[in-house]
């Protein structure tokens, strides 16, 4: 059964720091794997989408790689912002099952 | 503007009182699922669908169910509702049956069973 772990749970840093958060997951077959953000009493935001077949996305500041082999991801925050702050999910799609499993998160708050 | 709605966004009831909690897309999209989120268990997945008439159950499916009878709208009903089911719920869709294109959410429905 796929298991997806977010380390660490919290993460505070000051302002213009860059960053990595880390997602794992023990199942490699994978189709795709989502990165989100999450604020406070709101939904969740998708930040970058990685396919099975990519190395890495990029959108702006962020910066998402994907090693299937190693079940890992991580997630660059690259020049941190107050802004920033909030809790990123990781999400895999696991080939043929049509669910989606999720990471408990990281929690990040960047500090002005 | 391309949104994923929900409805109540906040809901106190008690035991065994019937409710809905209804969610509508304005996309057109094929895949919307239903999770409820728990401090320490992050989201997990109650039900999704496919298409209309597609449903099939996630990994917490027990006392919830769903239909699809239209493209856009995919109400979660509990038909007894129980304390442990106080949670926060959110509603997504993807254009993708499959998940090659990212999920949009709702804003989050927050129930509390008493």
């Amino acid at each position: 059964k796929q298991e997806v772990t977010q380390i660490p749970a919290a993460l505070s840093v000051p302002e213009g720091e860059n960053l990595v958060l880390n997602c794992s997951f023990t199942d490699s077959a994978i189709y795709n794997l989502q990165w989100f953000r999450q604020d406070p009493g709101k939904g969740l935001t998708s930040l970058l989408l990685i396919q099975s077949s990519q190395r890495e996305q990029t959108s702006g500041r962020l910066n998402a790689s994907l090693d299937k082999s190693s079940g890992r991801s991580t997630l660059y925050i690259a020049a941190s912002q107050p802004g920033d702050s909030a809790t990123y999910l990781c999400a895999v799609y696991t080939s043929g099952t049509y669910k989606y499993i999720f990471g408990t998160g990281t929690r990040l708050k960047v500090l002005a | 503007e391309a949104q994923v709605t929900q409805n109540p966004r906040y809901l106190i009831t008690v035991t065994g009182k019937k409710l809905t909690v209804t969610c509508s897309q304005n996309m057109n999209h094929e895949y919307m699922s239903w999770y409820r989120q728990d401090p320490g268990l992050g989201l997990r997945q109650i039900y999704y669908s496919m298409n209309v008439e597609v449903t099939d159950k996630g990994d917490v499916p027990e006392g919830y169910k769903v239909s699809r009878k239209e493209k856009r709208n995919f109400p979660l009903i509990l038909e007894s509702p129980s304390p442990n089911q106080t949670s926060l719920y959110f509603c997504a869709s993807s254009s993708h049956r499959g998940g090659g294109q990212p999920q949009h959410f709702g804003d989050g429905t927050r129930l509390s069973i008493l």
